[in-house]
């Protein structure tokens, strides 16, 4: 069975920084791009990143570029999202998403609570 | 930037068809996608390029895509299929979603 499973729920302050995970099984990991998608509070989906696992080539969406750092290590099938300094604005559920080629979505992952409050 | 266009909510009545429709400029030259989302669940892949379901996906979801408009069509909705719905699209490298519609069953 294709598994997605994402680290747990987090707990910030402004400025922190945060790095989340999403762990690949079921699958030749190396194969498929992963990313992740935002869906703060109440809110729609929107699309942040994708790496490839197999050569790490990255695409970011421009919205996010600047805010996050999506990353892999494929020894242990694994990605991840970072940010160097949280804003309340990034609280959200964070979804880690199984890619074919890069353009749908196909294994979604159950989602990692990001919440940044002082 | 390309957008994705959906109507905030639909309403359907339990065994009647629901369509749920999402408006892109020259979406039909693209592939459409739909993912649905339960309240409180991840997201699921309901429709993939244009009209293909996946497995374990029940036989009343099926899609369409031309012209502007790609449409997400339920033939005899139930209580389950109650939830958000995502249409999706590829452009210029990046993953597009739609707003999302609310699809009610009452």
């Amino acid at each position: 069975e294709v598994q997605l499973v994402q680290s747990r729920a987090e707990v910030k302050k402004p400025g922190e920084s945060l790095k989340i995970s999403c762990k690949g099984s079921g699958y030749s990991f190396t194969s498929y791009w992963i990313g992740w998608v935002r869906q703060m509070p109440g809110k729609g989906l929107e699309w942040m990143a994708i790496i490839y696992p197999g050569d790490s080539n990255i695409r970011y969406n421009p919205s996010f570029q600047d805010r996050v750092t999506i990353s892999v290590d494929k020894s242990i099938s694994t990605a991840y999202l970072q940010w160097s300094s949280l804003k309340a604005s990034d609280t959200a559920m964070y979804y880690c998403a199984r890619h074919v080629g890069y353009y749908y979505l196909d294994v979604w992952g159950r989602g990692t609570t990001v919440t940044v409050s002082s | 930037s390309y957008g994705l266009i959906q109507p905030p909510s639909v309403s359907v009545s339990p065994g009647q068809t629901a369509s749920i429709t999402c408006s892109g400029d020259k979406l039909g030259d693209k592939y459409a996608y739909w993912y649905q989302q339960r309240p409180g669940q991840s997201p699921v892949l309901v429709i993939y390029q244009n009209t293909n379901r996946p497995s374990g996906i029940p036989e009343r979801f099926s899609g369409s895509n031309s012209g502007n408009t790609a449409t997400l069509t339920i033939t005899g909705t139930q209580a389950m299929d109650e939830a958000d719905y995502y249409c999706q699209a590829w452009d210029t490298s990046i993953v597009i979603f739609g707003g999302g519609t609310k699809l009610t069953v009452l």
